[in-house]
């Protein structure tokens, strides 16, 4: 079975500055990867996702990810942030064996805060 | 955005009271999915259905059911609310429409407080 942990539960940074949200997973098998987003009192979003091919994935909002298949982790970036940053972002992975494949397990999200 | 549901979006009810939470969808999309959302937990999956009649269990599905009779619809059940299922609940859509694209599309939510 897979699991997914997202090392920062909470993450403050102030505006304009990178940030660095940290996922690390475990699977037996080969995996997909997502991130989403989730603003207040609103469903998630994706972010954007690694499927194959290139490990630098771009996604929305200028965020970015890199898919590290040696350290199993799928961290996600972005070089200058915004207050309407500010939201719950998760970590999300999915099986790439037979018909397991249309589940995904999530981490517990961490809490991007940008102040000004 | 796709076309995804959820009805009521805020609802209130007693210990011991059966509730039916409603998952709509016009993308026709193969699979559903519930989940629920708790703070430090992350989304845990309740069930999910990947056809018209084809369910099957998460990883948090006591207490729960669901029925899927129509591609659009999906119902998730509470036979007899309990306070531990005060929570926020997802419905979730995952397509196929030629190309399977393994992400999902989330509703906006519907949040249950069991009193």
């Amino acid at each position: 079975a897979q699991s997914v942990t997202q090392l920062d539960s909470q993450v403050p940074v102030f505006e304009e500055a990178p940030v660095e949200l940290r996922c690390n997973y475990s699977s037996s098998v080969s995996v997909y990867l997502f991130w989403y987003v989730q603003y207040p009192n609103q469903g998630l979003q994706l972010l954007l996702k690694y499927l194959s091919g290139s490990t630098l994935v771009k996604g929305i909002n200028g965020f970015e990810a890199e898919f590290n298949k040696s350290q199993t982790s799928f961290h996600l970036r972005k070089p200058s942030v915004h207050i309407s940053d500010t939201a719950e972002y998760f970590c999300a992975v999915s099986e790439r064996s037979g018909g397991s494949n249309y589940k995904l397990t999530f981490g517990k999200g961490t809490l991007l805060t940008v102040n000004p | 955005d796709a076309g995804i549901t959820q009805s009521p979006r805020h609802k209130v009810t007693e210990t011991g009271t059966p509730v039916t939470l409603r998952c709509h969808q016009t993308e026709n999309h193969r699979y559903m999915y519930w989940y629920r959302q708790d703070p430090g937990h992350g989304l845990r999956l309740i069930h999910y259905s990947y056809g018209v009649k084809d369910t099957d269990k998460g990883e948090v599905s006591d207490g729960y059911s669901v029925s899927r009779s129509k591609t659009e619809d999906f119902l998730l059940t509470l036979e007899s609310a309990t306070s531990s299922q005060t929570s926020v609940y997802f419905c979730a859509i995952s397509g196929d429409r030629g190309r399977r694209t393994y992400e999902q599309y989330f509703g906006p939510g519907t949040r249950l407080t069991v009193t």
